[in-house]
C-alpha cells in the first residue's frame, strides 16, 4: 500500500493552522498513525487509529479520515512543532510510511 | 522507565554483514511485537521488519527490500532484539531504529530507540 503525503514541505508561522494530508493507494479503514520527527531525533507517535491522540500529545494536534484519505491538523502552530511529519499505514504488510512533510518557519 | 537502546552500527563494506542489537528496559519484549525501521540520510522512514510476540509464535514479517538478507531474532532472557544483516549494499546505509509495536491493527510504533547508524561503503 502506497501512502502519498502532501505537501512535501510547507512554510508557516506561529499561530497558523496547518493541515497535512495522507492518501492511501487502497482502503485501510482507520489503520493509520502519524509521527513527528525533529532533526537528529527518533520519530514520536502522535496519533494512532487515524484520530486517537497518543497520551501526552497536545490537543492542538488532531487526526481525521478513513478509507483512503487522512488529515493531520495542527490548530495553532507552536515553535516546538517545526519538524517533519510522517503517516504510516498499519493495515497490511509490508507496513509503509508516507514520504513525509517538513513544516518550516 | 521504558527505554530502547540500539547498538552495533558502524562502517561495513558492500557484501558484508552486521548485527544490530536493541536492548530494552521497562517492559518485557516477550509480550510485545517489536519492529525495525530505517532512515537513509536525508530521506524518509522505511519499515524493515517485525517480530511478533511469544503469544503469536514469534513469527516475523519483512520488507521486500530486505527479505532473504536480513533476519530478526530476539533473546527474551536478555530482553534484547536483534537484526542480522547480510549481503549489505550501499542502499542499506541508514539510521536503524527499533520500536515497540502492537498486535492491534492501527496502533502505531511507540516508543522508539535513538537509532544506530549503519554505513555501507568501500
Amino acid at each position: 500500500i502506497q501512502l502519498t503525503q502532501s505537501p512535501s514541505s510547507l512554510s508557516a508561522s506561529v499561530g497558523d493552522r496547518v493541515t497535512i494530508t495522507c492518501r492511501a493507494s487502497q482502503g485501510i479503514s482507520n489503520y493509520l498513525a502519524w509521527y513527528q520527527q525533529k532533526p537528529g531525533k527518533a520519530p514520536k507517535l502522535l496519533i494512532h487509529a487515524a484520530s486517537t491522540l497518543q497520551s501526552g500529545v497536545p490537543s492542538r494536534f488532531s487526526g481525521s479520515g478513513s478509507g483512503t484519505d487522512f488529515i493531520l491538523t495542527i490548530s495553532s502552530l507552536q515553535p516546538e512543532d517545526f519538524a517533519a511529519y510522517f503517516c504510516q499505514q498499519i493495515n497490511s504488510y509490508p507496513l509503509t510510511f508516507g514520504g513525509g512533510t517538513k513544516v518550516q518557519i | 522507565e521504558v527505554q530502547l537502546v540500539e547498538s552495533g552500527g558502524g562502517l561495513v563494506q558492500p557484501g558484508g554483514s552486521l548485527r544490530l542489537s536493541c536492548a530494552v528496559s521497562g517492559f518485557s519484549i516477550s509480550d510485545h511485537y517489536m519492529d525495525w525501521v530505517r532512515q537513509a540520510p536525508g530521506k524518509g522512514l522505511e519499515w524493515v521488519g517485525r517480530s511478533r510476540n511469544k503469544a503469536n509464535g514469534y513469527t516475523k514479517e519483512y520488507a521486500a527490500s530486505v527479505r532473504g538478507r536480513f533476519t530478526l531474532s530476539r533473546d527474551d532472557s536478555k530482553n534484547t532484539l536483534y537484526l542480522h544483516m547480510n549481503s549489505l549494499a550501499n542502499e542499506d546505509t541508514a539510521v536503524y531504529y527499533c520500536a515497540r509495536g502492537t498486535s492491534n491493527w492501527g496502533e502505531g510504533l511507540d516508543p522508539w530507540g535513538q537509532g544506530t547508524l549503519v554505513t555501507v561503503s568501500s
